[in-house]
């Protein structure tokens, strides 16, 4: 089964400093594909990045990246130049089923950005 | 840009009662979910549902709830007889092709359900 570990419950940030939210994950598949989601406090989820596990690459989306280490079975969010509207609860999830897509999500973690 | 809605926003309902969540998934997607998401705690699968019948279900999905696709454009998702641990957020979410290809699955805004 696929399973994924936030262990940050919550991260404090400066305003245009970098923050690196942490995920590992384990699964027994070969093939998988990694997500992080924000979720800011009126509730919906917004896709953030996505990096499949044979991407030779590290995912980037703006100012979104993904460190992914494979052997460590890691895919942790970096955040750069923080915003204040990054405040927000951020999700980790890997793809529980190559058939079905469904997504397996992490505890979270609740980011706070301040000035 | 296309985008997954969901009515209504917020449901208060009696413990007992049948509630129906509705979604409209994006127009051209085959793949349909439902989670949920207890206040605090994290998102949940409920059910995977294509070619018009449930593909994976979770244990959470038990005899209480059924979902649908009635009319080809709305996918609901049924409770018969709500119970206060029902409370929840319940977020639809939907993708294209399914498969690592199509990797971004669009979620709702969710309909917050308060069962008193």
């Amino acid at each position: 089964a696929q399973k994924i570990t936030q262990t940050q419950p919550g991260m404090f940030v400066q305003e245009k400093e970098a923050v690196t939210l942490d995920c590992t994950y384990d699964t027994s598949d070969q093939s998988y594909g990694l997500f992080w989601y924000k979720q800011p406090s009126s509730g919906e989820m917004i896709f953030l990045i996505y990096q499949g596990s044979y991407d030779e690459q590290n995912a980037t989306e703006g100012r979104y990246s993904l460190n992914f280490q494979k052997a460590r079975k890691s895919a942790n969010l970096v955040i750069s130049a923080s915003q204040l509207g990054d405040s927000a609860m951020y999700f980790c999830a890997v793809l529980g089923s190559y058939n079905t897509d469904k997504l397996i999500f992490g505890t979270g973690t609740r980011l706070q950005v301040f000035p | 840009e296309p985008e997954v809605t969901q009515t209504p926003s917020h449901q208060v309902t009696q413990m007992g009662q049948e509630v129906i969540l509705r979604c409209v998934p994006i127009s051209n997607h085959l793949y349909f979910y439902w989670y949920r998401q207890i206040l605090g705690q994290k998102v949940e699968f409920l059910v995977s549902f294509y070619n018009n019948e449930i593909s994976e279900k979770s244990e959470i999905f038990d005899d209480q709830f059924s979902v649908e696709r009635p009319d080809g454009s709305n996918f609901t998702l049924k409770i018969r007889s709500t119970k206060l641990e029902d409370s929840a957020m319940y977020f639809c979410a939907s993708i294209g092709f399914g498969g690592l290809s199509s990797y971004e699955q669009y979620f709702g805004p969710g309909t917050r359900l308060t069962v008193t």
